[in-house]
């Protein structure tokens, strides 16, 4: 069983639409981090939140951070191409101070020009 | 600053035979952690390493894999033998501190075991 549940799992769209990509827990986590790694190289750190309902915004990606801690999205508006690769949500347990970071499965994102 | 070194960047082994990968993490970074990342999935911690000591290797299969941090900067992962479900992308990290700390990622070890 996956610790943390992305989906979709793929998602594939037109440039200039909108997405939102899940990660879910059934475990509370002291902080969420989202990476995006493109073929060929490794994950690049997007962001952190740590505190529940927190929302981070970069640019045109926001993240959020569920009141519960155990779960967060990552919404991108006007999707480009430049935005296609793989979207990685990663949480430290709280169970275990955030010692270890989990990461999920992945959300394969695929724009389209 | 320069980022987390990795090498090689491509390793075809046949199974059986042993392999080893190199990191070099950035300059100041305590922390290092070597992942397995296998096609279509999140990177999954292998050994965890704050300075020279290994803090969480729980999930390293011991039987045919052994990390080490000399000096507590450069590592190496050995896997002997190979088998053929090795066949991954070996990536390492490093970050400075460990608890929720930012990880920078190298661009990993593709292995192929034939």
């Amino acid at each position: 069983t996956q610790l943390l549940e992305q989906s979709p799992q793929f998602l594939s769209i037109q440039e200039g639409e909108n997405l939102t990509v899940y990660c879910n827990s059934s475990s509370v986590f002291s902080s969420l981090q989202w990476y995006r790694q493109e073929p060929g190289e490794g994950p690049v750190l997007l962001v952190t939140v740590v505190t529940g309902g927190e929302v981070k915004k970069l640019k045109r990606l926001t993240f959020q951070f569920g009141d519960a801690r155990k779960d967060s999205s990552l919404h991108i508006t006007a999707a480009q191409p430049g935005d296609t690769g793989l979207y990685l949500c990663a949480g430290g347990l709280e169970e275990t101070s955030g010692s270890r970071l989990t990461f999920g499965e992945g959300t394969q994102l695929t724009v389209n020009p | 600053e320069a980022g987390v070194v990795q090498s090689p960047r491509y390793k075809i082994i046949e199974k059986k035979q042993p392999v080893a990968f190199w990191c070099n993490p950035i300059s100041g970074h305590n922390t290092l952690y070597w992942y397995r990342q296998n096609l279509g999935q999140g990177p999954e911690l292998l050994i965890r390493y704050e300075n020279e000591e290994a803090v969480d290797d729980s999930q390293l299969p011991k039987d045919r894999f052994s990390a080490e941090r000399l000096k507590g900067v450069d590592s190496t992962l050995k896997i002997q033998p190979a088998e053929l479900g090795d066949s991954a992308v070996y990536l390492c990290a490093s970050s400075v501190g460990g608890l929720g700390q930012p990880q920078h990622f190298g661009d990993g070890t593709r292995l192929s075991i034939l």
